[in-house]
């Protein structure tokens, strides 16, 4: 079974600091792996994914995550925090259920605070 | 273009009332999923539907819930006798055929709350 481990269900950053969320899978077979935001009482915005391509993957507003086979880490930065980034961050993992289903399995979300 | 759609956006209901949440997925998208979005749960996979048929249903709590998919696009979940414990935001997400990987496009939501 899959399973999605985010470390740190907190993380505070300075506006121009490096953000870096946390995290670790587990799963049989060589995953998709995402990372979704959620902006206060809005749904998930897909940031990026890692499909099996290049192992770093560059997604939306400036973030990006490097998938590590050896670390089964995909682990999310970006280089310079902004005002708007303050959200909630979740990492999920999918592969197919056997029934064609790809659904998603997903951390318990980090939420990120930026301080001006 | 346009998203996925979900609605209504809030709901308030009384134990043991059923309720019915709808969405509207993505034009083309052939996969639609639903999950529950709950302070102590996180978020939990309900239910996945390729077409109109739902090969996956492993994730639904319980017999109280069921949900159905008509043309391939609108879906609508059905949860009956509802208890407290059913307080959630329930999301429904699409994704195109042929990939997989593609990643899965969300709506809303939908926050019921059960008194």
């Amino acid at each position: 079974a899959q399973s999605v481990t985010q470390l740190g269900s907190h993380v505070s950053v300075s506006e121009g600091a490096l953000v870096l969320l946390r995290c670790n899978y587990s799963s049989s077979v060589p995953p998709y792996l995402f990372w979704y935001v959620q902006y206060p009482n809005q749904g998930l915005q897909l940031l990026l994914k890692y499909t099996s391509a290049a192992t770093l993957v560059k997604g939306i507003n400036g973030f990006e995550a490097e998938f590590k086979k050896s670390e089964t880490s995909f682990h999310l930065t970006k280089p310079s925090a902004h005002m708007s980034d303050a959200a909630e961050y979740f990492c999920a993992v999918s592969e197919n259920s056997g029934a064609g289903s790809y659904q998603l399995t997903f951390g318990k979300g980090t939420k990120l605070s930026v301080i001006p | 273009g346009a998203g996925v759609s979900q609605s209504p956006s809030n709901k308030v209901t009384e134990k043991g009332k059923d309720v019915e949440l709808r969405c509207d997925p993505i034009s083309g998208h052939t996969a639609l999923y639903w999950y529950r979005q709950s302070l102590g749960q996180g978020l939990e996979f309900l239910i996945y539907f390729q077409g109109n048929s739902a090969p996956d249903k492993s994730g639904l709590p319980s017999d109280r819930f069921s949900a159905e998919r008509t043309g391939g696009s609108v879906s609508t979940l059905t949860i009956q006798r509802t208890q407290q414990e059913d307080s959630a935001v329930y999301l429904c997400a699409s994704s195109p055929p042929g990939l997989a990987g593609g990643g899965q496009y969300f709506g809303p939501g939908t926050r019921l709350t059960v008194t």
